[in-house]
C-alpha cells in the first residue's frame, strides 16, 4: 500500500478484554515499530523489529503486552486482560532501512489505533 | 527531569509571523534529532531532521542545533493557518540508533 495501514481504526474494549492491533507497513520496509500516545503526550516508544526479529521490546508496559511479527510485514499488538491504563492511541512506524546504517532514516507512522478501555 | 523537553504551549502567532518552537534534550551525546508535525486525530509526520550544530533550511522551516547547550529548535517563517497543529521534538538518545525519544509536543496556532 501507499503508507502504513493500521486497523481497526478504533476499538472500545470492556476492561479485562483482550485486543489485538494489526499493523501493515509500507512494502519492503525493514524495520517496524510500535509507539503508545496518551492524550496530550508525544508517543513512547514500545518495541521494535527488524524484519521478523523483535531486537527491542523495553518500552512494554508490563507482560499482558505482546507484540510479534512473524514473516516479517505485518504486525500485531496484543494486550491481554485490557485494564483502563491502557487507554491511548497506538502507533505502528516503519522505515526501509536497517536503522543505523542511516542516522536520519525516516519513520513513516501509520494513522494509529485509538483504544478506549471501559 | 524528562529526557525531552517542550513548552506544551498553546503558542499562538498571527498569520505571516514567524513560529519559533523549542526543545531540550537532557543525553548530550544523542546524535539525531526531529522535529514531526501532527494535525489533530493524525499520525506524525517527519518535517525535518538535523544532526550537525547549526542551521538546516527548508523551505519556509529552519531547524537550529546547539549541542553545547543541549537545544534544538524549529523556526516557521511566514506562518499559515494550515501550520495549526502540534509540533514534536524527536530525539535518539545516546546508545540507540532507532528508538526516537519525544518529547510531548507545542500545540501551535496561527491565527489568521
Amino acid at each position: 500500500g501507499a503508507g502504513v495501514s493500521q486497523s481497526p481504526r478504533y476499538k472500545v474494549a470492556k476492561r479485562g478484554q483482550d485486543v489485538a492491533l494489526r499493523c501493515d507497513p509500507i512494502s519492503g520496509h525493514v524495520s517496524l515499530f510500535w509507539y503508545q500516545q496518551a492524550l496530550g503526550q508525544g508517543p513512547e516508544f514500545l518495541t521494535y523489529f527488524q524484519n521478523e526479529a523483535q531486537l527491542d521490546k523495553s518500552g512494554l508496559p508490563s507482560d499482558r503486552f505482546f507484540a510479534e511479527r512473524p514473516e516479517g510485514s505485518v504486525s500485531t499488538l496484543k494486550i491481554q486482560r485490557t485494564q483502563q491504563e491502557d487507554s491511548a492511541v497506538y502507533l505502528c512506524a516503519s522505515s526501509l532501512t536497517r536503522t543505523g546504517l542511516m542516522m536520519n532514516t525516516e519513520a513513516f507512522f501509520g494513522q494509529g489505533t485509538r483504544l478506549t478501555v471501559v | 527531569q524528562k529526557e525531552v523537553e517542550q513548552n506544551s504551549g498553546p503558542l499562538s502567532v498571527p498569520e505571516g509571523a514567524i513560529a519559533s518552537l523549542n526543545c531540550t534534550y537532557s543525553d548530550r551525546g544523542s546524535q539525531s534529532f526531529f522535529w514531526y508535525r501532527q494535525y489533530s486525530g493524525k499520525s506524525p509526520e517527519l518535517i525535518m531532521f538535523i544532526y550537525s550544530n547549526g542551521d538546516k533550511e527548508d523551505g519556509r522551516f529552519t531547524a537550529q542545533l546547539n549541542k553545547a547547550s543541549q537545544y534544538v529548535s524549529l523556526l516557521i517563517r511566514d506562518s499559515q493557518p494550515s501550520d495549526s497543529a502540534t509540533y514534536l521534538c524527536a530525539v535518539k538518545l545516546k546508545g540507540s540508533n532507532y528508538k526516537l525519544t519525544f518529547g510531548k509536543g507545542t500545540l501551535l496556532t496561527v491565527n489568521p
